[in-house]
Protein backbone atom coordinates (compact mmCIF):
# COMPACT_ATOMS: atom_id res chain seq x y z
CA UNK A 1 0.00 0.00 0.00
CA UNK A 2 1.23 3.40 -0.98
CA UNK A 3 1.57 5.42 1.96
CA UNK A 4 0.72 9.53 2.19
CA UNK A 5 2.84 11.33 4.96
CA UNK A 6 2.52 15.02 5.90
CA UNK A 7 4.50 17.70 7.26
CA UNK A 8 3.98 19.12 9.35
CA UNK A 9 1.45 18.46 11.60
CA UNK A 10 1.16 21.85 13.10
CA UNK A 11 2.19 24.95 11.59
CA UNK A 12 2.19 28.80 12.63
CA UNK A 13 2.35 31.46 11.05
CA UNK A 14 1.12 35.43 10.45
CA UNK A 15 -0.71 36.69 7.89
CA UNK A 16 0.86 37.63 4.49
CA UNK A 17 3.23 34.92 5.27
CA UNK A 18 4.43 32.49 2.65
CA UNK A 19 2.82 29.05 3.54
CA UNK A 20 4.03 25.76 2.48
CA UNK A 21 2.95 22.60 3.03
CA UNK A 22 4.26 19.26 2.38
CA UNK A 23 2.65 15.71 1.11
CA UNK A 24 5.03 12.39 0.67
CA UNK A 25 4.48 9.52 -1.06
CA UNK A 26 5.73 6.10 -0.35
CA UNK A 27 6.20 5.63 -4.30
CA UNK A 28 5.44 7.22 -7.11
CA UNK A 29 1.67 8.50 -7.35
CA UNK A 30 1.77 10.01 -10.86
CA UNK A 31 0.53 13.83 -10.23
CA UNK A 32 -2.66 12.09 -8.86
CA UNK A 33 -2.87 14.11 -5.67
CA UNK A 34 -6.05 16.22 -4.43
CA UNK A 35 -5.63 18.92 -1.44
CA UNK A 36 -8.28 19.63 0.87
CA UNK A 37 -9.39 22.47 3.37
CA UNK A 38 -11.02 21.59 6.05
CA UNK A 39 -12.50 24.52 8.65
CA UNK A 40 -13.54 23.18 12.27
CA UNK A 41 -17.31 22.02 12.28
CA UNK A 42 -17.26 22.01 8.24
CA UNK A 43 -17.38 19.71 4.86
CA UNK A 44 -13.88 19.38 3.51
CA UNK A 45 -12.85 21.55 0.61
CA UNK A 46 -11.57 20.39 -2.51
CA UNK A 47 -8.66 23.30 -3.15
CA UNK A 48 -5.90 21.10 -5.99
CA UNK A 49 -6.48 18.20 -8.14
CA UNK A 50 -3.75 16.67 -10.52
CA UNK A 51 -1.37 18.07 -7.66
CA UNK A 52 -1.61 21.38 -9.50
CA UNK A 53 -4.65 22.11 -10.86
CA UNK A 54 -6.85 24.69 -9.02
CA UNK A 55 -10.39 24.01 -8.14
CA UNK A 56 -13.17 26.25 -9.62
CA UNK A 57 -13.67 28.85 -7.38
CA UNK A 58 -10.49 28.75 -5.10
CA UNK A 59 -8.75 31.92 -4.62
CA UNK A 60 -5.22 32.02 -6.52
CA UNK A 61 -3.03 32.24 -3.19
CA UNK A 62 -3.68 28.28 -3.16
CA UNK A 63 -0.92 26.77 -5.77
CA UNK A 64 0.16 23.28 -5.89
CA UNK A 65 3.54 21.51 -6.86
CA UNK A 66 5.44 18.56 -7.25
CA UNK A 67 5.97 15.30 -8.85
CA UNK A 68 6.74 11.74 -8.16
CA UNK A 69 6.69 11.35 -4.84
CA UNK A 70 6.76 15.32 -3.35
CA UNK A 71 3.82 17.31 -3.29
CA UNK A 72 3.49 20.57 -2.06
CA UNK A 73 0.93 23.18 -1.04
CA UNK A 74 1.36 26.45 -1.00
CA UNK A 75 -0.57 29.21 0.07
CA UNK A 76 1.66 32.81 -0.86
CA UNK A 77 0.28 35.25 1.65
CA UNK A 78 -1.95 33.71 4.21
CA UNK A 79 -5.62 35.16 5.28
CA UNK A 80 -6.99 34.58 8.52
CA UNK A 81 -9.58 32.18 6.81
CA UNK A 82 -7.08 29.95 5.89
CA UNK A 83 -6.81 28.79 9.55
CA UNK A 84 -8.05 24.98 8.63
CA UNK A 85 -6.31 21.94 8.65
CA UNK A 86 -4.96 20.54 5.23
CA UNK A 87 -5.47 17.29 4.04
CA UNK A 88 -3.41 15.49 0.88
CA UNK A 89 -5.43 12.34 -1.02
CA UNK A 90 -3.99 10.08 -3.69
CA UNK A 91 -6.02 8.74 -5.95
CA UNK A 92 -3.44 6.27 -7.87
CA UNK A 93 -3.98 3.19 -7.03
CA UNK A 94 -6.33 3.61 -4.33
CA UNK A 95 -7.09 6.18 -1.88
CA UNK A 96 -5.37 7.16 1.27
CA UNK A 97 -5.06 10.42 2.81
CA UNK A 98 -2.37 12.21 4.72
CA UNK A 99 -2.88 12.47 8.86
CA UNK A 100 -3.33 16.17 7.77
CA UNK A 101 -1.77 19.78 8.76
CA UNK A 102 -2.80 21.92 11.33
CA UNK A 103 -2.63 25.13 10.33
CA UNK A 104 -3.15 28.05 12.86
CA UNK A 105 -2.16 31.76 13.25
CA UNK A 106 0.71 33.46 15.29
CA UNK B 1 -25.42 23.45 -7.66
CA UNK B 2 -24.74 20.31 -6.33
CA UNK B 3 -25.21 19.42 -2.64
CA UNK B 4 -25.00 16.38 -0.40
CA UNK B 5 -26.60 15.35 2.93
CA UNK B 6 -25.41 12.65 5.58
CA UNK B 7 -28.67 11.10 7.38
CA UNK B 8 -29.08 8.51 10.03
CA UNK B 9 -28.55 7.54 13.76
CA UNK B 10 -25.64 9.20 15.99
CA UNK B 11 -25.34 5.97 17.92
CA UNK B 12 -25.13 2.45 17.46
CA UNK B 13 -24.46 -0.10 19.44
CA UNK B 14 -21.34 -2.54 19.28
CA UNK B 15 -22.01 -5.25 17.22
CA UNK B 16 -25.04 -3.94 15.11
CA UNK B 17 -25.07 -2.47 11.73
CA UNK B 18 -24.85 1.00 10.85
CA UNK B 19 -27.16 2.28 8.06
CA UNK B 20 -26.43 6.10 7.01
CA UNK B 21 -28.22 7.30 3.66
CA UNK B 22 -26.91 10.50 1.75
CA UNK B 23 -29.31 12.69 -0.39
CA UNK B 24 -28.20 14.27 -3.13
CA UNK B 25 -29.63 17.39 -5.15
CA UNK B 26 -28.50 19.31 -7.92
CA UNK B 27 -26.94 15.92 -9.91
CA UNK B 28 -27.80 13.27 -10.90
CA UNK B 29 -26.08 10.20 -9.21
CA UNK B 30 -26.04 8.27 -12.55
CA UNK B 31 -23.16 10.34 -13.30
CA UNK B 32 -19.79 10.15 -12.02
CA UNK B 33 -19.37 8.14 -8.44
CA UNK B 34 -20.57 8.22 -4.90
CA UNK B 35 -18.81 7.76 -1.82
CA UNK B 36 -18.19 7.85 1.34
CA UNK B 37 -15.20 8.49 3.60
CA UNK B 38 -14.81 8.94 7.23
CA UNK B 39 -12.57 10.71 9.58
CA UNK B 40 -11.91 8.97 13.32
CA UNK B 41 -10.96 11.32 16.58
CA UNK B 42 -7.65 12.36 16.01
CA UNK B 43 -8.12 13.33 12.15
CA UNK B 44 -7.53 10.25 10.29
CA UNK B 45 -9.58 9.87 7.01
CA UNK B 46 -10.14 6.44 5.65
CA UNK B 47 -11.83 6.41 2.12
CA UNK B 48 -14.74 3.90 2.44
CA UNK B 49 -16.24 2.73 -0.79
CA UNK B 50 -17.74 4.27 -3.81
CA UNK B 51 -21.02 3.39 -6.01
CA UNK B 52 -20.32 4.44 -9.35
CA UNK B 53 -22.70 5.59 -12.18
CA UNK B 54 -23.54 2.49 -13.43
CA UNK B 55 -24.73 1.06 -10.09
CA UNK B 56 -21.06 -1.14 -9.85
CA UNK B 57 -19.13 -1.22 -6.41
CA UNK B 58 -15.86 -0.57 -4.89
CA UNK B 59 -14.82 -0.78 -1.10
CA UNK B 60 -11.59 -0.34 0.66
CA UNK B 61 -10.24 -3.98 1.10
CA UNK B 62 -10.03 -3.37 5.23
CA UNK B 63 -13.98 -2.88 5.19
CA UNK B 64 -14.78 -5.45 2.36
CA UNK B 65 -16.34 -8.11 4.36
CA UNK B 66 -18.65 -5.91 6.28
CA UNK B 67 -19.62 -2.84 3.94
CA UNK B 68 -22.20 -2.33 1.67
CA UNK B 69 -23.12 0.57 -0.79
CA UNK B 70 -26.32 0.96 -2.53
CA UNK B 71 -28.88 3.39 -4.07
CA UNK B 72 -31.75 4.39 -5.34
CA UNK B 73 -31.65 6.68 -8.39
CA UNK B 74 -35.51 7.13 -7.87
CA UNK B 75 -34.76 9.15 -5.09
CA UNK B 76 -30.84 10.46 -5.96
CA UNK B 77 -29.69 8.63 -2.72
CA UNK B 78 -27.33 5.99 -2.03
CA UNK B 79 -26.87 4.40 1.31
CA UNK B 80 -24.19 2.99 3.56
CA UNK B 81 -24.46 -0.30 5.17
CA UNK B 82 -21.61 -1.31 8.04
CA UNK B 83 -22.03 -4.19 9.92
CA UNK B 84 -20.50 -5.87 13.04
CA UNK B 85 -19.45 -2.59 14.18
CA UNK B 86 -17.40 -1.50 17.18
CA UNK B 87 -15.61 1.03 18.95
CA UNK B 88 -13.27 1.76 16.21
CA UNK B 89 -15.85 2.62 13.79
CA UNK B 90 -16.89 5.73 15.94
CA UNK B 91 -16.13 8.66 12.97
CA UNK B 92 -17.68 11.37 11.21
CA UNK B 93 -18.93 10.21 8.45
CA UNK B 94 -19.24 11.86 4.53
CA UNK B 95 -20.92 11.07 1.32
CA UNK B 96 -19.27 12.95 -1.62
CA UNK B 97 -19.08 13.23 -5.24
CA UNK B 98 -15.80 10.97 -6.54
CA UNK B 99 -14.87 13.37 -9.59
CA UNK B 100 -14.16 10.83 -12.89
CA UNK B 101 -12.28 11.96 -16.41
CA UNK B 102 -12.51 8.48 -17.90
CA UNK B 103 -15.37 6.36 -16.55
CA UNK B 104 -12.97 3.78 -15.43
CA UNK B 105 -12.68 5.20 -11.48
CA UNK B 106 -12.91 7.66 -9.30
CA UNK B 107 -10.34 10.51 -8.57
CA UNK B 108 -10.42 13.30 -6.15
CA UNK B 109 -13.97 13.98 -4.36
CA UNK B 110 -15.11 17.60 -5.51
CA UNK B 111 -18.59 17.78 -3.20
CA UNK B 112 -18.87 17.18 0.38
CA UNK B 113 -21.79 16.65 3.13
CA UNK B 114 -21.69 18.09 5.95
CA UNK B 115 -20.80 15.01 7.94
CA UNK B 116 -22.54 12.59 10.64
CA UNK B 117 -21.00 11.69 13.73
CA UNK B 118 -21.68 8.30 14.64
CA UNK B 119 -20.73 6.85 18.21
CA UNK B 120 -20.49 3.54 18.51
CA UNK B 121 -21.27 2.49 22.70
CA UNK B 122 -23.67 0.48 24.61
Amino acid sequence: DIQMTQSPSLLSASVGDRVTLSCKASQSIYNSLAWYQQKLGEAPKLLIYDANSLQTGIPSRFSGSGSGTDYTLTISSLQPEDVATYFCQKYYSGYTFGAGTKLELK
Amino acid sequence: EVQLQESGPGLVKPSQSLSLTCSVTGYSITSNYWGWIRKFPGNKMEWMGYISYSGSTSYNPSLKSRISITRDTSKNQFFLQLNSVTTEDTATYYCARGYTTDYYYADYFDYWGQGVMVTVSS
